[in-house]
């Protein structure tokens, strides 16, 4: 069975503070990495897309490590409003790329 | 402007009963999805619809059966209700296929089975 894990958290921090979040997964062929956002009882909502080369948008920081298989998130100057949940998502082509989603980190950021 | 809408937002029903679950997207979209996330958050994919054809089908109960009238919609029937069904529902569409594209979600069907 292919496996995304996650570590749930939460993950207590003040503002202003560097967070760094990881996720596993066990298909060594996965193929397109992302990182999802979800707030409590609402939908999910694309954060970011993972390249192989790492990528930043803003205060976020996405890497993948291939060779260890797994990716990251880094939020720096983390906001009242980071607070929330942080999905993985991992398909592969062998899966139809097929989503499978980890089951989140949750994220609280406090004054 | 909602990007895609689902109703009903919540449902409560007995043990037995039938129920659907309706999803509109106006983004034009050509692909859309059923999830249902669990009382664990665990999010999965139950089935995927390509201009109104089944695309995947994930190893769900036949009770759930999925219904796309047109490309803008994919509704859920699902028979028989069982308690292990509670869960919330998302809809999601994208652009072309799952690979590289990004998906836009419903705000969720919240299905409590009593």
């Amino acid at each position: 069975r292919k496996e995304v894990e996650q570590d749930p958290g939460p993950f207590n921090v003040p503002e202003g503070a560097t967070v760094a979040f990881n996720c596993t997964y066990s298909n060594s062929a996965s193929q397109s990495f992302f990182w999802y956002r979800q707030d409590c009882r609402k939908e999910p909502k694309l954060l970011m897309s993972v390249y192989s080369s790492g990528n930043e948008d803003g205060r976020f920081t996405a890497q993948l490590n291939r060779a260890s298989q797994y990716i990251s998130l880094l939020i720096r100057d983390s906001k009242l409003s980071d607070s929330a949940t942080y999905l993985c998502v991992v398909k592969w082509s062998g899966g139809s790329y097929i989503p499978t989603f980890g089951r989140g980190t949750s994220l609280i950021v406090h004054p | 402007d909602t990007a895609v809408s689902q109703t009903p937002k919540y449902l409560v029903t007995q043990m037995g009963n039938d129920k659907s679950i309706k999803c509109e997207q106006n983004l034009g979209h050509d692909t859309m999805y059923w999830y249902k996330q669990d009382s664990k958050k665990f999010l999965k994919i139950m089935f995927s619809y390509n201009n109104k054809e089944l695309i995947i089908n994930e190893t769900v109960p036949n009770r759930f059966s999925p219904k796309s009238p047109d490309k803008a919609h994919l509704n859920l029937h699902i028979n028989s209700l069982e308690l292990g069904d509670s869960a919330v529902y998302f809809c999601a569409s994208s652009q072309g296929g799952l690979r590289d594209n990004e998906q836009f979600f419903g705000p969720g069907t919240r299905l409590t089975v009593l």
